[in-house]
């Protein structure tokens, strides 16, 4: 049983362009988490989805960040017209429940250059 | 706004002494608590949790405090092992909230 796959690992995006990260969760998991870590700094919450939802986007930027859960495929965060702030390691997580047990992917490291 | 707080960057533990990492958060409505561990270039792995409930929760080598009145919770791992060696994360929730409130970490290397 695979864990939480993401790809890319790494992504380097000129200023304008777009960035397409995807998560596939766990098997079984209906729950999907993604937190984004700056350099020297813990993560932080982005949004959380459940299969063709968005449950909370309390911690999404309002502008040029989106996030879906299709009821095929895996979770996509797309962020448009990237700058170099946009540059830092987003992380997901899924569960099968809506508890605290995420078990975490291994990252996509984003770099703006 | 720093909710939760790890405030030693780094520490430096001999194997098989005590490694203490400290962790002091402002929100009184968290009730759950989390240590996560991470090594470079993977993700954040689960390691224990206490509910707002309790002052303690063991498992194995590692220990969980929580003092509420202070709002200040710590994790020892005893004895340290050089597999310890990764950066810890404490994070927090409130009741009803999916989302976690991490830490900024703390890098805890073994000697050996």
């Amino acid at each position: 049983n695979a864990g939480v796959m993401q790809n890319p690992r790494h992504l380097v995006r000129r200023r304008g362009q777009e960035a397409r990260l995807r998560c596939s969760p766990m098997k079984g998991h209906s729950h999907v988490y993604w937190y984004r870590q700056l350099p020297e700094e813990g993560l932080k919450f982005m949004v959380y989805l459940q299969k063709e939802n968005i449950i909370d986007e309390s911690g999404m930027p309002k502008e040029r960040f989106s996030a879906e859960f299709p009821k095929e495929g895996p979770s996509i965060l797309r962020i448009q017209q990237v700058v170099r702030g946009d540059s830092a390691a987003y992380f997901c997580a899924s569960s099968s429940l809506a508890n605290y047990g995420y078990t975490f992917g291994s990252g996509t490291r984003l770099t703006v250059v | 706004d720093q909710q939760v707080k790890q405030n030693s960057p780094s520490l430096s533990v001999q194997e098989g002494r005590i490694s203490i990492l400290n962790c002091d958060y402002t929100n009184s409505m968290f009730d759950y608590f989390l240590w996560y561990k991470k090594y470079p270039a993977e993700g954040p792995t689960f390691l224990i949790s206490i509910s707002s409930i309790k002052d303690k929760n063991e498992d194995g080598r590692f220990t969980v405090f929580l003092n509420k009145s202070a709002k200040h919770l710590s994790l020892h791992i005893v004895p340290s092992q050089p597999g310890d060696s990764a950066v810890y994360f404490c994070a927090a929730s409130e009741e009803g909230a999916q989302k976690l409130v991490f830490g900024q970490g703390t890098r805890l290397t073994i000697n050996p």
